[in-house]
């Protein structure tokens, strides 16, 4: 069974620093990862997808790679403001299988910027 | 376009009652799917439709049931609701089939109270 691990569970940062967020899981056969954001109360915006075949993928300040023999991934943030505060998600699709489409998610960083 | 859409943003039940969560996409996508969100659980994949006209469980199917309506609509239904089922209930749409190169897209989310 899939299982994914987010690290660490929150960080506080100034504003202008830039940081790591970890994403590891238990089973490399998968089809993408994708990372989201999700804001108080509301739902989850996608913010990067990385095939299992890519090594990284850019947007604008993020950074997402993928090594996928070890089971990781990383979201680089560079010069994080205080709007970037949220909890952001990773989730990874299974390949094969009858799963069709399924994510499995980590459980979250909640990240809080400060002026 | 709307994207994902979900009705009612907010709802509170007593223990038994019965009720629809309705979910809608614009984006002319096969696969929707329906996740539940509790704290400490992360998401958790309820029931899944592949394409218009099936329908398959997930990770926590019990106590829910699913239509697909059409292509655009699809449906969870609470027949007997428990306290165990107060949740934040998120749908999900993918574009395409088995492909790796599909994203998901959320929805604003359910915040459903059963007392």
């Amino acid at each position: 069974k899939q299982e994914v691990t987010q690290i660490p569970a929150a960080l506080s940062v100034p504003e202008g620093e830039n940081l790591v967020l970890n994403c590891s899981f238990t089973d490399s056969a998968i089809y993408n990862l994708q990372w989201f954001r999700q804001d108080p109360g509301k739902g989850l915006t996608s913010l990067l997808l990385i095939q299992s075949s890519q090594r990284e993928q850019t947007s604008g300040r993020l950074n997402a790679s993928l090594d996928k023999s070890s089971g990781r991934s990383t979201l680089y943030i560079a010069a994080s403001q205080p709007g970037d505060s949220a909890t952001y998600l990773c989730a990874v699709r299974r390949a094969g299988g009858t799963s069709y489409g399924k994510l499995t998610f980590g459980q979250g960083t909640i990240l809080t910027v400060h002026p | 376009n709307a994207g994902v859409t979900q009705t009612p943003k907010f709802q509170v039940l007593k223990t038994g009652q019965s009720m629809t969560l309705q979910c809608a996409q614009d984006m002319n996508h096969n696969s929707m799917y329906w996740y539940r969100q509790d704290p400490g659980m992360g998401l958790r994949l309820i029931y899944y439709s592949a394409s218009e006209g099936t329908t398959d469980k997930g990770e926590v199917p019990n106590g829910y049931n699913v239509s697909r309506l059409n292509k655009r609509e699809f449906s969870l239904r609470l027949e007997s609701a428990a306290p165990s089922q107060t949740s934040v209930y998120f749908c999900a749409t993918v574009r395409g089939g088995a492909g790796a190169y599909n994203e998901q897209f959320f929805g604003p989310g359910t915040r459903l109270t059963v007392l």
